[in-house]
């Protein structure tokens, strides 16, 4: 079955940056994009960028751009989402997702179990 | 950013019948993008509900169910459990934005 994995619990410093992975089991790595979705404590859900595991094209948020960085380690079969300039603001539970299309427009089939990031002096 | 505006509470007593509406605009629900939507229990990841409009995912009862009719898309769960209690958020593809994905603001759904 698939699984997302994604590493543990996170505090940093104002102005430090933060690396989550997510290892994903279970289908063939390469056919699917991964998403970062972040959830900021009582906040809906907000997208954050993708990469096409395959080719390892990416796609941001314009809110992000030049903050965040997603790349993957096809061997090991983990992605990795780097946020940097960290503030207060950046609080928040960090979700990788993985896509899925068939017929329709991608949504996010299957989700990380999620890894929260404290931004604290 | 968000496009998509959703009730902030819904209720209802067990058994009962309850709706959740999902308001875009022209640039994604009304260009006929999909609607999907996930189900988030406290404290968990967030769990896809329904894709592309009306699917249910394999194991997802038949009490969850989909509609979408020009700039708006529904979700309504019929014969309400106690344990459907939880947010639940729609989400879709938006051809204006500089955030492509786009989700709503989510309703949280209380079994009284």
């Amino acid at each position: 079955q698939v699984q997302l994995v994604q590493s543990g619990a996170e505090v940093k410093k104002p102005g430090a940056s933060v690396k989550v992975s997510c290892k994903a089991s279970g289908y063939t790595f390469s056919r699917f994009g991964m998403h970062w979705v972040r959830q900021a404590p009582g906040q809906r859900l907000e997208w954050m960028g993708w990469i096409n595991a395959g080719n390892g094209n990416t796609k941001y948020s314009q809110k992000f751009q030049g903050r965040v960085t997603i790349n993957r380690d096809t061997s090991a079969r983990i992605v990795y989402m780097e946020l940097s300039s960290l503030s207060s603001e950046d609080t928040a539970v960090y979700f990788c997702a993985r896509d899925d299309f068939a017929d329709y427009d991608p949504y996010f089939h299957y989700w990380g179990q999620g890894t929260l990031v404290t931004v604290s002096s | 950013q968000s496009v998509l505006t959703q009730p902030p509470s819904v209720s209802g007593a067990p058994g009962q019948r309850v709706t959740i509406s999902c308001t875009g605009r022209s640039s994604n629900i009304g260009a006929g993008y999909d609607v999907h939507w996930y189900q988030q229990l406290p404290g968990t990841a967030p769990k896809l509900l329904i894709f592309g409009n009306n699917n249910r995912p394999s194991g997802v009862p038949d009490r969850f169910s989909g509609s979408k009719s020009g700039t708006s898309a529904s979700l309504a769960i019929s014969g309400l459990q106690a344990e459907d209690e939880a947010d639940y958020y729609c989400q879709s593809y938006d051809s204006s934005l500089s955030a492509p994905y786009v989700f709503g603001t989510g309703t949280k759904v209380t079994v009284l």
